[in-house]
C-alpha cells in the first residue's frame, strides 16, 4: 500500500520569504512524486512532479521540490512567497507500473502574509 | 473543451435521495477519475476508467456509490440512498494514457450537501 504524510495542516509566511511545504512518502516500490494546488473555489492544478533523473524538479509559478529517497521526502520549496501562492497544497504518489491511480495527502494550507 | 467540466458544480438533497454527478473530460483523453475531497481528509480515490478495460471500483465507499463512463467519454458517478456523510466535494479528472507518472487535470468539482 501506498501513502503521502502532510505533517502541517498550515504554513504561515512572510511575503519575500521562503517558504517550505513538508511531504513524506511510504510506497513499496519506486514512486512516482506530484504536487497539486488548489486555489479557493477552482479544481486542482498540477504544479510538478518527479518521475527520475534529477532530485531538484522545478515547476510551475517558480516552485520546485527535491526528491530525497533515504528521508521518503518530497519537500514543496519556493525561494521568495509571493501573497499569490496562498492556497491549498496537496502531495501526492504513484507507483512505476501500478496504474495511475494517485493516492493524496491530506493537504497543506499556505498562507503568505504582507 | 478546454478543460474537465463538471455539473452540476452544487448539489443539495435530502438525506435518502439518488443523485447524479456529470463530468466531462478533456477531448482525447483515454483515462477518467473521480476522487472525494472531504473536510480534512484529502482526497480520497473513488474509481477509474482506462479506455475499454474493466473499471478499477476499489476506492467505492460502499455499494450504494456506481458510476459508469459511455463511449469512452462522459462519465456519471451515482449515489443511492444518500447519507449526511456523503456530503463532499466530488472532483473529476483525466489524463491522456492514463499512466502512473501523467498528470491529471482537474474539474472544478461537485459540492454535494446532503441535509
Amino acid at each position: 500500500a501506498q501513502s503521502v504524510a502532510q505533517p502541517e495542516d498550515q504554513v504561515n509566511v512572510a511575503e519575500g520569504n521562503p517558504l517550505t511545504v513538508k511531504c513524506t512518502y511510504s510506497v513499496s516500490g519506486n514512486p512516482y512524486l506530484f504536487w497539486y494546488v488548489q486555489y479557493p473555489n477552482r479544481g486542482l492544478q498540477f504544479l510538478l512532479k518527479y518521475i527520475t533523473g534529477d532530485n531538484l524538479v522545478k515547476g510551475s509559478y517558480g516552485f520546485e521540490a527535491e526528491f530525497n529517497k533515504s528521508q521518503t521526502s518530497f519537500h514543496l520549496k519556493k525561494p521568495s512567497a509571493l501573497v499569490s501562492d496562498s492556497a491549498l497544497y496537496f502531495c501526492a504518489v504513484s507507483l512505476t507500473g501500478g496504474g495511475n491511480k494517485l493516492t493524496f495527502g491530506t493537504g497543506t494550507q499556505l498562507k503568505v502574509e504582507l | 473543451g478546454a478543460g474537465v467540466s463538471q455539473s452540476p458544480s452544487n448539489k443539495v438533497t435530502e438525506k435518502g435521495k439518488d443523485v447524479e454527478l456529470r463530468c466531462d473530460p478533456i477531448s482525447g483523453h483515454t483515462a477518467l477519475y473521480w476522487y472525494r475531497q472531504s473536510l480534512g481528509q484529502g482526497l480520497e480515490f473513488l474509481i477509474y476508467f482506462q479506455g475499454n478495460s474493466a473499471p478499477d471500483k476499489s476506492g467505492l465507499p460502499s455499494d450504494r456509490f456506481s458510476a459508469e463512463r459511455t463511449g469512452g467519454s462522459v462519465s456519471t458517478l451515482t449515489i443511492q440512498r444518500t447519507q449526511q456523510e456523503d456530503s463532499a466535494v466530488y472532483l473529476c479528472a483525466s489524463s491522456f494514457m492514463g499512466a502512473s507518472n501523467e498528470k491529471l487535470f482537474f474539474g472544478s468539482g461537485t459540492q454535494l450537501s446532503v441535509l
